[in-house]
Protein backbone atom coordinates (compact mmCIF):
# COMPACT_ATOMS: atom_id res chain seq x y z
CA UNK A 1 0.00 0.00 0.00
CA UNK A 2 0.84 3.66 0.14
CA UNK A 3 2.54 3.80 -3.27
CA UNK A 4 2.84 7.14 -5.17
CA UNK A 5 3.58 7.30 -8.77
CA UNK A 6 5.21 9.88 -11.22
CA UNK A 7 5.10 10.48 -14.75
CA UNK A 8 7.28 10.86 -16.62
CA UNK A 9 10.52 9.39 -15.32
CA UNK A 10 12.19 11.35 -17.61
CA UNK A 11 12.20 14.75 -19.56
CA UNK A 12 14.08 16.86 -21.82
CA UNK A 13 12.95 20.39 -23.06
CA UNK A 14 13.95 22.89 -24.47
CA UNK A 15 14.83 26.20 -23.13
CA UNK A 16 11.77 28.26 -22.71
CA UNK A 17 9.05 25.67 -22.83
CA UNK A 18 7.25 24.45 -20.24
CA UNK A 19 7.17 20.94 -18.75
CA UNK A 20 4.30 19.26 -16.32
CA UNK A 21 4.83 16.56 -14.39
CA UNK A 22 1.99 14.35 -12.79
CA UNK A 23 2.37 12.74 -9.38
CA UNK A 24 -0.43 10.32 -8.34
CA UNK A 25 -1.23 8.30 -4.69
CA UNK A 26 -2.06 5.00 -6.15
CA UNK A 27 -3.75 2.85 -3.48
CA UNK A 28 -4.93 6.06 -1.21
CA UNK A 29 -6.42 9.83 -0.65
CA UNK A 30 -3.93 11.89 -0.41
CA UNK A 31 -4.86 15.25 1.90
CA UNK A 32 -1.41 16.76 1.41
CA UNK A 33 1.40 16.75 -1.60
CA UNK A 34 4.98 17.60 -1.22
CA UNK A 35 7.52 18.40 -4.35
CA UNK A 36 10.98 18.49 -3.94
CA UNK A 37 13.79 19.65 -5.87
CA UNK A 38 17.12 17.13 -5.57
CA UNK A 39 20.41 18.66 -7.53
CA UNK A 40 23.06 16.01 -8.01
CA UNK A 41 25.08 14.79 -4.57
CA UNK A 42 22.67 17.03 -2.81
CA UNK A 43 19.97 16.55 -0.28
CA UNK A 44 16.30 17.24 -0.94
CA UNK A 45 14.82 20.83 -1.26
CA UNK A 46 11.10 21.18 -0.18
CA UNK A 47 9.65 23.57 -2.50
CA UNK A 48 5.89 23.26 -2.00
CA UNK A 49 3.34 22.20 0.20
CA UNK A 50 -0.23 21.71 -1.48
CA UNK A 51 -3.21 20.83 0.12
CA UNK A 52 -6.26 19.34 -2.44
CA UNK A 53 -8.59 21.96 -3.63
CA UNK A 54 -6.23 24.83 -2.36
CA UNK A 55 -3.60 27.25 -3.21
CA UNK A 56 -0.04 25.82 -2.62
CA UNK A 57 2.26 27.22 -0.41
CA UNK A 58 5.61 27.57 -1.54
CA UNK A 59 8.92 28.06 0.42
CA UNK A 60 10.52 31.05 0.82
CA UNK A 61 13.12 31.30 -2.87
CA UNK A 62 10.70 29.49 -4.86
CA UNK A 63 9.13 31.48 -7.23
CA UNK A 64 5.55 30.32 -7.49
CA UNK A 65 4.58 31.69 -11.17
CA UNK A 66 7.75 29.81 -12.02
CA UNK A 67 6.64 26.64 -10.00
CA UNK A 68 2.93 26.23 -10.77
CA UNK A 69 1.35 23.42 -8.61
CA UNK A 70 -2.30 22.05 -8.98
CA UNK A 71 -4.02 19.70 -6.47
CA UNK A 72 -7.08 19.20 -8.01
CA UNK A 73 -8.19 15.91 -6.75
CA UNK A 74 -7.41 13.70 -3.50
CA UNK A 75 -5.15 11.50 -5.89
CA UNK A 76 -3.78 13.76 -8.37
CA UNK A 77 -0.93 16.68 -8.09
CA UNK A 78 1.08 18.29 -10.97
CA UNK A 79 3.75 20.37 -10.79
CA UNK A 80 4.15 22.78 -13.72
CA UNK A 81 7.62 24.21 -14.97
CA UNK A 82 6.90 27.11 -16.93
CA UNK A 83 9.73 28.64 -19.37
CA UNK A 84 12.49 26.44 -18.50
CA UNK A 85 15.90 26.82 -18.26
CA UNK A 86 19.19 24.95 -18.02
CA UNK A 87 19.50 25.84 -14.18
CA UNK A 88 15.64 24.29 -13.73
CA UNK A 89 17.40 20.94 -14.82
CA UNK A 90 17.05 18.35 -11.33
CA UNK A 91 15.46 15.84 -9.91
CA UNK A 92 11.92 16.27 -8.87
CA UNK A 93 10.59 14.19 -6.25
CA UNK A 94 6.90 14.08 -4.95
CA UNK A 95 5.47 12.71 -1.88
CA UNK A 96 1.90 12.30 -0.29
CA UNK A 97 0.41 12.02 2.81
CA UNK A 98 -2.93 10.58 3.68
CA UNK A 99 -3.62 12.68 7.07
CA UNK A 100 -3.50 16.09 7.44
CA UNK A 101 -0.90 17.12 9.92
CA UNK A 102 0.84 13.56 9.80
CA UNK A 103 4.11 12.89 9.48
CA UNK A 104 4.42 10.36 7.34
CA UNK A 105 5.34 11.05 3.75
CA UNK A 106 5.07 8.43 0.82
CA UNK A 107 7.60 9.41 -1.79
CA UNK A 108 7.10 9.13 -5.89
CA UNK A 109 10.13 7.44 -7.68
CA UNK A 110 11.25 11.19 -9.09
CA UNK A 111 11.12 12.88 -12.59
CA UNK A 112 14.66 13.86 -14.16
CA UNK A 113 14.45 17.04 -15.85
CA UNK A 114 16.91 18.33 -17.77
CA UNK A 115 16.05 21.71 -20.08
CA UNK A 116 19.24 21.97 -23.03
CA UNK B 1 33.62 11.39 6.81
CA UNK B 2 32.47 15.64 7.43
CA UNK B 3 30.69 17.12 4.48
CA UNK B 4 31.97 19.82 2.89
CA UNK B 5 30.12 21.71 0.65
CA UNK B 6 28.90 19.83 -2.30
CA UNK B 7 30.63 16.29 -1.26
CA UNK B 8 28.68 13.95 0.44
CA UNK B 9 29.89 12.32 3.50
CA UNK B 10 30.64 8.67 3.16
CA UNK B 11 31.20 5.22 4.71
CA UNK B 12 32.38 2.35 3.14
CA UNK B 13 31.94 -1.12 4.85
CA UNK B 14 32.89 -5.21 3.72
CA UNK B 15 29.73 -6.77 3.76
CA UNK B 16 28.67 -8.45 6.96
CA UNK B 17 29.99 -5.62 8.99
CA UNK B 18 28.01 -3.33 10.74
CA UNK B 19 27.28 0.63 9.36
CA UNK B 20 27.11 3.75 11.68
CA UNK B 21 25.34 6.68 9.91
CA UNK B 22 25.60 9.85 11.78
CA UNK B 23 23.38 13.06 11.38
CA UNK B 24 23.81 16.30 13.63
CA UNK B 25 20.31 18.26 13.72
CA UNK B 26 20.28 22.31 14.28
CA UNK B 27 16.23 22.14 15.30
CA UNK B 28 15.65 21.95 19.00
CA UNK B 29 12.36 21.94 18.26
CA UNK B 30 12.29 19.16 16.00
CA UNK B 31 9.98 16.09 17.37
CA UNK B 32 10.11 13.69 15.22
CA UNK B 33 13.23 12.20 12.91
CA UNK B 34 13.14 9.54 10.20
CA UNK B 35 15.68 7.95 8.43
CA UNK B 36 15.03 7.40 4.62
CA UNK B 37 17.02 5.33 1.93
CA UNK B 38 17.58 6.56 -1.58
CA UNK B 39 18.89 4.42 -4.34
CA UNK B 40 20.41 5.89 -7.49
CA UNK B 41 17.98 7.87 -9.61
CA UNK B 42 14.82 6.87 -7.02
CA UNK B 43 12.90 8.33 -4.40
CA UNK B 44 13.46 7.95 -0.50
CA UNK B 45 12.24 5.03 0.63
CA UNK B 46 11.41 5.03 4.36
CA UNK B 47 13.06 3.06 6.60
CA UNK B 48 12.88 3.75 10.37
CA UNK B 49 11.40 6.62 12.20
CA UNK B 50 11.61 7.85 15.98
CA UNK B 51 9.73 10.41 18.64
CA UNK B 52 11.30 12.73 20.65
CA UNK B 53 9.88 10.84 23.67
CA UNK B 54 12.24 7.82 22.86
CA UNK B 55 16.16 7.77 22.52
CA UNK B 56 16.18 4.21 20.93
CA UNK B 57 14.09 2.19 18.66
CA UNK B 58 14.67 -0.72 16.79
CA UNK B 59 13.59 -2.37 13.26
CA UNK B 60 15.04 -5.13 11.30
CA UNK B 61 18.25 -5.08 11.11
CA UNK B 62 18.32 -1.30 12.06
CA UNK B 63 18.53 0.71 14.93
CA UNK B 64 18.21 4.42 15.55
CA UNK B 65 19.63 6.72 18.07
CA UNK B 66 18.67 10.13 19.37
CA UNK B 67 21.08 12.10 21.47
CA UNK B 68 18.53 15.31 22.11
CA UNK B 69 21.13 16.76 24.58
CA UNK B 70 23.76 16.99 21.47
CA UNK B 71 21.18 16.92 18.60
CA UNK B 72 22.47 13.69 17.26
CA UNK B 73 20.98 11.00 15.62
CA UNK B 74 22.31 7.95 14.22
CA UNK B 75 21.09 4.59 12.05
CA UNK B 76 22.99 1.72 12.63
CA UNK B 77 22.70 -1.55 10.12
CA UNK B 78 23.30 -4.62 11.36
CA UNK B 79 25.54 -6.98 8.99
CA UNK B 80 25.52 -4.37 6.04
CA UNK B 81 24.56 -6.53 2.41
CA UNK B 82 25.60 -4.98 -1.01
CA UNK B 83 21.96 -3.74 -1.16
CA UNK B 84 22.29 -1.50 1.40
CA UNK B 85 24.40 0.79 -0.81
CA UNK B 86 22.50 3.86 -1.27
CA UNK B 87 22.57 7.38 0.36
CA UNK B 88 20.79 7.82 3.42
CA UNK B 89 19.13 11.05 4.70
CA UNK B 90 18.17 12.09 8.15
CA UNK B 91 14.80 14.42 7.94
CA UNK B 92 13.17 16.38 10.76
CA UNK B 93 10.18 18.01 11.71
CA UNK B 94 11.40 20.93 12.86
CA UNK B 95 8.42 20.99 15.29
CA UNK B 96 5.70 21.30 12.72
CA UNK B 97 3.01 18.73 12.15
CA UNK B 98 3.74 18.28 8.35
CA UNK B 99 6.97 19.64 6.78
CA UNK B 100 10.36 17.28 6.56
CA UNK B 101 13.71 19.09 6.57
CA UNK B 102 16.26 16.83 4.83
CA UNK B 103 20.16 16.89 6.09
CA UNK B 104 22.84 16.17 3.57
CA UNK B 105 22.75 12.67 3.61
CA UNK B 106 25.84 10.25 3.61
CA UNK B 107 26.53 7.58 0.60
CA UNK B 108 27.07 4.07 2.13
CA UNK B 109 29.14 1.76 0.02
CA UNK B 110 28.89 -2.09 0.98
CA UNK B 111 31.81 -3.77 -0.59
CA UNK B 112 31.27 -7.81 -1.33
Amino acid sequence: GAVVSQHPSRVICKSGTSVKIECRSLDFQATTMFWYRQFPKQSLMLMATSNEGSKATYEQGVEKDKFLINHASLTLSTLTVTSAHPEDSSFYICSASDRTGAYEQYFGPGTRLTVT
Amino acid sequence: GESVGLHLPTLSVQEGDNSIINCAYSNSASDYFIWYKQESGKGPQFIIDIRSNMDKRQGQRVTVLLNKTVKHLSLQIAATQPGDSAVYFCAENGGSNYKLTFGKGTLLTVNP
